[in-house]
């Protein structure tokens, strides 16, 4: 049960995009389309920003997308804004026994 | 207001036990698995176990097998994490999240410590 590699840092000035990749195996983010994304403050609790790749939740700007390529999901950012600033972490679920599996998190600057 | 509201977070001893407990609001909390996700400090997230609607089917991460249970009670609209044997490493916030992790608590905090 390996967490999902993802990038410990990434940053951007405003109104540029900024990309998050999620690297997993052909046991999760290659097998199923069921990866989502999170966004956290410090301190909050995360929010749901990015399911099955690529639907985004009613209230989510549609600055945020998502896309997979083979055992690679990413999250595209688009017109950064200051309040992006935040951990984002990718989810995917890895089969019956294992179920779900986290990527270590993301950090977005907001230049 | 829909919401998911965590309890039972405490410091406890290596060794020592602990019941968390997530209250739901505002749906229907018997059509929703439910699970459980930890953050240790300054760590990243991490799932821990989940349950299926009527309780029948549950699984859990390899280093909280055999230690951990997870309950519900639907008629309490509830959903429950039994911590046995807890070690140093489970030291962590503790989230309910419903389905796949579309709604979250506000956490609740667990420190094994001596």
């Amino acid at each position: 049960q390996s967490a999902l590699t993802q990038p410990r840092s990434v940053s951007g000035s405003p109104g540029q995009s900024v990309t998050i990749s999620c690297t997993g195996t052909s046991s999760d983010v290659g097998a199923y389309n069921y990866v989502s994304w999170y966004q956290q403050y410090p301190g909050k609790a995360p929010k749901f920003m990015i399911y099955d790749v690529n639907k985004r939740p009613s209230g989510v700007p549609d600055r945020f997308s998502g896309s997979k390529s083979g055992n690679t999901a990413s999250l595209t950012i688009s017109g950064l804004q200051a309040e992006d600033e935040a951990d984002y972490y990718c989810c995917s679920y890895a089969g019956r026994y294992t179920h779900w599996v986290f990527g270590g998190g993301t950090a977005l600057t907001v230049l | 207001e829909v919401q998911l509201v965590e309890s039972g977070g405490d410091v406890v001893q290596p060794g020592g036990s602990l019941r968390l407990s997530c209250a739901g609001s505002g749906f229907t909390f018997a059509r929703y698995w439910m699970s459980w996700v930890r953050q240790a400090p300054g760590k990243g997230l991490e799932w821990v176990a989940n349950i299926k609607e009527d309780g029948t089917d549950k699984y859990y991460v390899d280093s909280v097998k055999g230690r951990f249970t997870i309950s519900r009670d639907n008629a309490k609209n509830s959903v429950y994490l039994q911590m046995n044997s807890l070690r140093v490493e489970d030291t962590a916030v503790y989230y309910c999240a419903r389905n796949t992790f579309d709604m979250w608590g506000q956490g609740t905090m667990v420190t094994v410590s001596s």
